[in-house]
């Protein structure tokens, strides 16, 4: 069973750009949560799409936004790009909304603003 | 609302050492509590998820217990070996609210 593929796994921009990220769920995950890790930060919850709908959203920016297809996947997208969103990208499915059940994380896109 | 805290912040063991590291998290409005391991060059594995008071998982040598009434969990490492050496994250779902702690970070020494 294919893991959790995110893409790309590396990008650069400048400010003032936008981006946009890739997530591919496990086949049959229909939960996808996306986190960014800065150095010395934990991971900070972006947001959680299920079924396509955005249940939970974390304390950034209206500049982050995202977006689920029917068959799961995902995208984030980050418009007018700061320094300060040179960061580690994480996304994270599960087989559905349920909040006793693990998550399984993709490598990352690392994107560096220049 | 209240942060996830994790300690000590690193740590350096021999091989053979037992350890242990804590997780403290907001007591209210809480749903599960989740521990990764993620290793240097690779993505955050799954170890336990726990959602009811007094919980206990085990995994081979790891194991973890939950204490949801005062906020905090316990992860334990029986006799450490080198290719445990990697950051241990917990993260605790209050009300639908997913937050990380900053990690422990375990080096084991052989």
């Amino acid at each position: 069973k294919a893991g959790v593929t995110q893409t790309p796994r590396y990008l650069i921009k400048t400010r003032g750009q936008q981006v946009t990220l890739s997530c591919s769920p496990i086949s049959g995950h229909r939960s996808v949560s996306w986190y960014q890790q800065t150095p010395g930060q934990g991971l900070q919850f972006l947001f959680e799409y299920f079924s396509e709908t955005q249940r939970n959203k974390g304390n950034f920016p209206g500049r982050f936004s995202g977006r689920q297809f029917s068959n799961s996947r995902s995208e984030m997208n980050v418009s007018t790009l700061e320094l300060g969103d040179s960061a580690l990208y994480l996304c994270a499915s599960s087989p559905s909304d349920r909040v006793n059940q693990p998550q399984h994380f993709g490598d990352g896109t690392r994107l560096s603003i220049l | 609302i209240l942060n996830v805290e994790q300690s000590p912040q690193s740590l350096h063991v021999q091989e053979g050492d037992s350890t242990n590291f804590t997780c403290s998290f907001p007591s209210s409005n809480f749903y599960a509590l989740h521990w990764y391991r993620w290793e240097t060059a690779k993505s955050p594995e799954a170890l336990f998820v726990m959602t009811l008071n007094g919980d206990e998982k085990k995994k081979g040598r790891i194991s973890a217990t939950l204490n949801t009434k005062e906020g905090y969990s316990y992860l334990y490492i029986k006799g450490s070996q080198p290719e445990d050496s990697a950051t241990y994250l917990c993260a605790s779902n209050n009300n639908n609210d997913m937050r990380f702690g900053a990690g422990t970070r375990l080096t084991v020494k052989p």
